[in-house]
């Protein structure tokens, strides 16, 4: 099955306390990419991937790390957690060239004390 | 820069009327549009796209959307409401040759469909 897949679903940490959240797609997909959303502001994009080695900011990088050193993983690295990272992060992959749709992973709801 | 407004945080409607979920977009050049649906504790699932030609696009679920360049707008419909559509919806722009900056969503809008 054709898939995004995330973990962990659920998080409750503390300020300060370094934290890797993942992201693997069985897809083949080039493109990834990193969501948080925040009642009312949509989805906003933190860091995306066009192939491996190759990452850039989106529009919210600040605090937040990626590495693509495989093709199917992404992971999300938050070295220094703060309150204000409390958020509901998705993880999206979609294949290169063209308008082609995104394929979402289900969720981490991350909790910052 | 690009941009996507849904003006309606939430759109109430009884089952078996129409619904329409609104959305506005601002982009240079001809975008590509979007609508997802998020139902709870679940990702988004592509609904439909616009990409060129024909102004009405279908999608999933029986929901459809019309392009109009001139309002620019991509408002979601459909005919006959159902309680399981109520949802979570989001908008969505890219422009096609903004690769890797992947999608611009809207805030949001909470379909809410009434037996």
């Amino acid at each position: 099955e054709a898939q995004v897949t995330q973990n962990p679903r659920y998080l409750i940490t503390v300020t300060g306390k370094k934290l890797t959240v993942t992201c693997s797609q069985n897809m083949n997909h080039e493109y990834m990419s990193w969501y948080r959303q925040d009642p009312g502001l949509g989805l906003r994009q933190i860091y995306y991937s066009m192939n491996v080695e190759v990452t850039d900011k989106g529009d919210v990088p600040e605090g937040y790390k990626v590495s693509r050193k495989e093709k199917r993983n992404f992971p999300l690295i938050l070295e220094s957690p703060s309150p204000n990272q409390t958020s509901l992060y998705f993880c999206a992959s979609r294949q290169a060239g063209g308008p082609h749709e995104q394929y979402f992973g289900p969720g981490t709801r991350l909790t910052v004390t | 820069a690009q941009s996507v407004a849904q003006p309606e945080d939430q759109v109430n409607v009884a089952e078996g009327n129409p619904l329409t979920v609104k959305c506005t977009y601002s982009v240079s050049g001809n975008p590509y549009l979007f609508w997802y649906v998020q139902y709870p504790n679940r990702g988004l699932q592509f609904l439909l796209k616009y990409i060129t030609g024909d102004n009405l696009v279908k999608g999933s679920y029986g929901f459809e959307a019309e392009f109009n360049k001139s309002q620019t707008s991509f408002h979601l419909k459909k005919p006959s409401a159902l309680v399981s559509d109520s949802a979570l919806y989001f908008c969505a722009v890219r422009r096609p040759n903004n690769a890797g900056n992947m999608l611009t969503f809207g805030g949001g809008t909470r379909l809410m469909v009434k037996p």
